[in-house]
């Protein structure tokens, strides 16, 4: 079963704009990582948080962590039509050696 | 450094076969983990290897199996296949950082 869930489902955007997508879940975790997959490809690795820090940055991508209301956030400024794609966080669960994922949002850029 | 890779990348079965993916990890990577994924359940944990013993196994039926080698490459046996078995299935290494870097997956469609 998925740990946590996704929101929104599905997010479509103008190129240039900003995405931001959100996660949730539901236990303790050691990191949380965020990916992304085009059409059924394998999963590219975005970004790492781990479970003490509260924010991160890489490129044009900003992620939030709070532990507190077991959620996370994913912002992608300055959009492009490459970033389409789907996004999935996971997360790795303390004691377990494995990831969790959400089911994932659905980011369409329009040119 | 090479990324992670799956062999073969498609297959095609029938009910009641049986089929050994394979997957080689990121050099120094000495975990190997492996997932389902499927439009229904979405990316689901199947097990995880370290040092060539089993760490941790999903939900998964015993029909799903695996093993991994002193050189940490990995591999995943479905045996008596059935239809529901058709999914993407993903590689991933995890490196001493605990980012999990996944293979672009090895598609199985059972007829």
């Amino acid at each position: 079963s998925q740990q946590g869930e996704e929101d929104p489902q599905a997010l479509s955007i103008q190129e240039g704009e900003n995405a931001t997508m959100n996660c949730s879940y539901k236990t303790s975790i050691n990191n949380l990582q965020w990916y992304r997959q085009n059409s059924g490809r394998g999963l590219v690795h975005l970004i790492l948080i781990r479970s003490n820090e509260r924010e991160k940055h890489s490129g044009r991508l900003r992620v939030t962590l709070d532990t507190s209301k077991k959620s996370s956030s994913l912002l992608i400024t300055a959009s492009r039509a490459a970033d389409t794609a789907s996004y999935f966080c996971a997360t790795d669960v303390q004691g377990a050696q494995k990831l969790v994922f959400g089911q994932g949002t659905r980011l369409t850029i329009n040119p | 450094k090479a990324g992670v890779t799956q062999t073969p990348r498609y297959l095609i079965k029938t009910r009641g076969q049986q089929v050994t993916l394979s997957c080689s990890p990121i050099s120094g990577h000495r975990s190997v983990s492996w997932y389902q994924q499927t439009p229904g359940q979405g990316l689901q944990f199947l097990f995880e290897y370290f040092s060539e013993t089993q760490r941790n196994k999903g939900n998964f039926p015993g029909r799903f199996s695996g093993r991994q080698f002193s050189n940490s490459r990995s591999e995943m046996n479905v045996s008596t296949l059935e239809l529901g078995d058709s999914a993407l299935y993903l590689c991933a290494s995890r490196s001493g950082y605990n980012e999990q870097f996944f293979g672009p997956g090895t598609r199985l469609t059972v007829l």
